[in-house]
């Protein structure tokens, strides 16, 4: 069983709509939940950190937790094409596992 | 002002020629890791460095290893590289566990193609 489950996408979402990426874990025990955005080519670029259920926003960033269902999800407002990437799940157990990541493609 | 330099940012080796890549910080961090990442998976951690004190995932392969000289740089020695060790190689960086803050701080990385 994985332990960072992601949908792999791609995920297209017209300009200016709210893209909605999931991630499911496997680890009761994780504490600590990471989204990084992956531009082809490039290293992964930490965008949200969320510890506490509920939600976080941070511009037109909003993550979500809830650790009873074990999933963590990143809203992105407004979308732009400049948006358009890989977004990378991390969960922190003993050590920082990375989903596979969902490809996001805004088009204008 | 790069804070996690990894070099050289594409390298090119023959198939069971080693290579060494490099990855240096400015951060003063503890903690130094390589991952691994392929198309289309995730980054998959080698090993890591705290401080001094080595720590190697189990199903890291014999053919990589790592050394770490001093607090700032951290290499990647692949001792006999094959075609499916083509990749993308990540340095991160990142403090010691505290109250959930820990956060990687990821260099460019170093793309590796095998011929």
């Amino acid at each position: 069983q994985k332990e960072v489950e992601q949908n792999s996408g791609p995920l297209s979402v017209p300009e200016g709509a709210i893209a909605s990426l999931n991630c499911t874990y496997s680890d009761r025990g994780s504490q600590s939940f990471f989204w990084y955005r992956q531009y082809s080519g490039k290293s992964p670029e930490l965008i949200m950190s969320i510890y506490s259920n509920g939600d976080k926003e941070d511009g037109r960033f909003t993550a979500q937790l809830n650790k009873a269902s074990q999933y963590v999800s990143l809203l992105i407002r407004d979308s732009q094409p400049s948006d358009s990437a890989t977004y990378l799940c991390a969960v922190d157990t003993d050590k920082l596992i990375f989903g596979t990541g969902t490809r996001l493609q805004v088009f204008p | 002002d790069a804070m996690v330099i990894q070099n050289p940012r594409y390298q090119v080796t023959q198939f069971g020629k080693p290579v060494t890549l490099s990855c240096s910080q400015t951060l003063n961090h503890n903690v130094m890791y390589w991952y691994q990442q392929k198309s289309s998976q995730a980054p998959k951690l080698l090993f890591h460095y705290y401080d001094k004190d080595f720590n190697n995932e189990a199903d890291t392969p014999d053919n990589f290893q790592s050394r770490r000289p001093n607090t700032s740089f951290c290499f990647l020695d692949i001792r006999s590289p094959g075609l499916g060790d083509a990749a993308m190689y990540l340095c991160a960086t990142s403090t010691p566990r505290a109250a959930q803050n820990e956060k990687l701080f990821f260099g460019s990385g170093t793309q590796l193609s095998v011929l």
